[in-house]
């Protein structure tokens, strides 16, 4: 059964480095049926995704268009997790944030999900 | 980007009815289709993947058609579990992204 389980802080000031870490159990980052991939919900914006890391003989990065200049999702092979690294944050980062395995045996699908970290942008 | 549509953005059912969600590509995708279910304070949980395939342990009662650019989720028979919020989301190019949500309130 794979397990994912994110820690990092709930409250950042503008300006700051959001940071978030999500460890893997019951799998292994490195596989290369699968992706690691970051994910924030909010009224405003709804469900959107924000990028991915994935390995497939080296490994490869996949950001949004809308956090490309500011993001960055690193895997950690001896640790067996992948963070979320987003700078000069604002109060609009403000959001409910989630990693999730996409896995692939053709098309991918997101089916396992972190627990959430709710993040808040705020002095 | 392909734009993901859903109609309608909330419904409202009784127990027992027949549930029909609708998502609609800015761009045809094949099958690159999946659905989720969120109840409030959890993570989405995956239903239905490649358009029509049920998630292991996800009820027959959730089914999944469509290609190209229309998809449907339908709920066979509404049960109290099911009220939630549903999205739809696509795999068939990057940036991955997800319709507006569906919201299943009780009548």
């Amino acid at each position: 059964q794979v397990q994912l389980q994110q820690s990092g802080p709930g409250l950042v000031k503008p300006s700051q480095t959001l940071s978030l870490t999500c460890a893997i159990s019951g799998d292994t980052v490195s596989t290369n049926t699968t992706t690691w991939n970051w994910i924030r919900q909010s009224p405003s914006r709804g469900l959107e995704w924000l990028g991915r890391t994935y390995y497939r003989s080296k490994w490869y990065n996949d950001y949004a268009v809308s956090v490309k200049s500011r993001v960055t999702i690193n895997p950690d092979t001896s640790k067996n997790h992948f963070s979320l690294q987003l700078n000069s944050v604002t109060p609009e980062d403000t959001a409910m944030y989630y990693c999730a395995r996409e896995y692939y045996d053709g098309p991918g699908r997101l089916d396992y999900w972190g627990q959430g970290t709710l993040v808040t942008v705020s002095s | 980007d392909i734009q993901m549509t859903q109609s309608p953005s909330s419904l409202s059912a009784s127990v027992g009815d027949r549930v029909t969600i609708t998502c609609r590509a800015s761009q045809s995708m094949s099958t690159y289709l999946n659905w989720y279910q969120q109840k409030p304070g959890k993570a989405p949980k995956l239903l239905i993947y490649v358009a029509s395939s049920l998630q292991s342990g996800v009820p027959s009662r959730f089914s999944g058609s469509g290609s190209g650019t229309d998809f449907t989720l339908t709920i066979s028979s509404l049960q109290p579990e099911d009220f939630a919020t549903y999205y739809c989301q696509q795999s068939y190019s990057s940036p991955r992204t997800f319709g507006q949500g569906t919201k299943v309130e009780i009548k």
